[in-house]
Formats: structure tokens, sequence, C-alpha cells
């Protein structure tokens, strides 16, 4: 089952407004995957993180990997309209099989 | 568009029947896992294959079964279907050797539901 707990479960905010969401884990992960979701479409991959402690950006977009290797946060600075989705964080704890543990996701809704 | 082709995109069925859900993975990737996505249990990962072999197991019912065929196209078949099967079924590929971990690239989804 669900490993991840992500939070909030939704947010609604206003254009222009900053966001952040974070995903934690009673178990360590090797790496940390932010995905997003579009309406009607499968999950895209916004950043991926690799190291304890990374901090990396994507345009408007910055995660990081916790310390602890338990925890993730996304920040979305300035959100537009077209931020509107699903954000998933997902991880992976090593091995060659690849495959992701994914958090319930975190409803995103931009008022313009 | 992620390369990932998905048919059925709908699929509207009965309880007991058995429905089969075809995936094709981006070209070169030999990689294919499957995914369901409800809305009480998120993306939950059911089983991957890596050229035409199971490569992990996740929460997949003994009702639900898989195959990676020689040109690296996938079927996920769904038998004795509950109501409870309906969800969304993605499938995702990924080059594995040669990719980063963890970039899995989606299809679009089949959209199941049981009736």
């Amino acid at each position: 089952g669900q490993q991840l707990n992500q939070s909030p479960q939704s947010m609604f905010i206003q254009e222009g407004e900053d966001v952040s969401m974070n995903c934690t884990s009673s178990s360590i992960f090797n790496t940390w995957l932010w995905y997003k979701q579009d309406p009607g479409e499968g999950p895209v991959l916004l950043i991926a993180l690799y190291k304890a402690g990374e901090l990396t950006s994507n345009g408007r977009l910055t995660a990081q990997f916790g310390i602890t290797r338990k925890d993730s946060f996304l920040n979305i600075s300035a959100s537009i309209p077209s931020d509107v989705g699903i954000y998933f964080c997902a991880g992976q704890r090593g091995g060659s099989n690849y495959k992701l543990t994914f958090g319930k996701g975190t409803l995103l809704t931009v008022n313009p | 568009d992620s390369g990932v082709t998905q048919t059925p995109k709908h699929l509207i069925t009965a309880t007991g029947q058995r429905v089969t859900l075809r995936c094709s993975p981006r070209s070169g990737d030999l990689s294919v896992y499957w995914y369901q996505q409800s809305l009480d249990q998120g993306l939950q990962f059911l089983i991957q294959y890596y050229n035409g072999e199971e490569r992990a197991k996740g929460n997949i019912l003994e009702r639900f079964s898989a195959q990676q065929f020689p040109d690296l196209h996938s079927e996920l078949n769904l038998s004795s279907l509950e109501l409870g099967d309906s969800a969304l079924y993605f499938c995702a590929s990924s080059p594995l050797s040669s990719g980063l971990p963890g970039e899995l690239f989606f299809g679009e989804g089949s959209r199941l539901t049981v009736l």
C-alpha cells in the first residue's frame, strides 16, 4: 500500500502566489521525484532528486531532497493558471527495477 | 506526447467479465510498468516487465495478469471483474539501462468502468 504521506491534499490559490507542498515517508528513499498530472493525461516528470540535501530548480519549480532521505518538498513560485493539476511525489528505493511509490497527490487550483 | 500508447482509452464492462488493456512503450524502451489509479488509493504499482521478463511485482491481484511480448508491447489482463476494479490503468515505460532512475514516461491511461 501507500507509504508516502503527501500534503496538502488540495490547494486553492490566487494567480501569482507561491505554493509549497511536501511528502514524508517512514522509510528511506534513494530518489525522490515530482510528477504533475493534467486532466485526462498521464503523470509527467517535473523534477528528479538523487542526493540527500539536493536542491533542484526547473523554471519556477524548486524541489529539495530531505537530509534524512525520508522527505521532499516542492515549491512553485508565481503560480499561473496552467499550473493547475495534480502534483505527485514519488520515491524510489534503489535497485534495478525502478519501481516508484507514489503519494496520493496534491490537487492545485489557481484562480486567475 | 510521451510516446507511450495505451488502448483502449475507455472501457465499460460488467462484473465477472474479462478485459485486456494494451500498451506500446516508447521506441527503444525495454521496461514497461503498469499502475492502477483510483480516487482513494492513488497510483498503485502493479507490475513491471523488462525485455519480456517480469522484473517486479506490486499489489497485483491474482485475477490480474500481464505479459510483455517480443516486440515489447505489453498487455494487462483483468478477469472476474468486480466493481472495485473500476479505475484508471496507466502504462509507463523507461529505457532502464540508460535512463536516469525514476524517469518513467506515462501513457494517457485506460479508464475502466465496471458496472
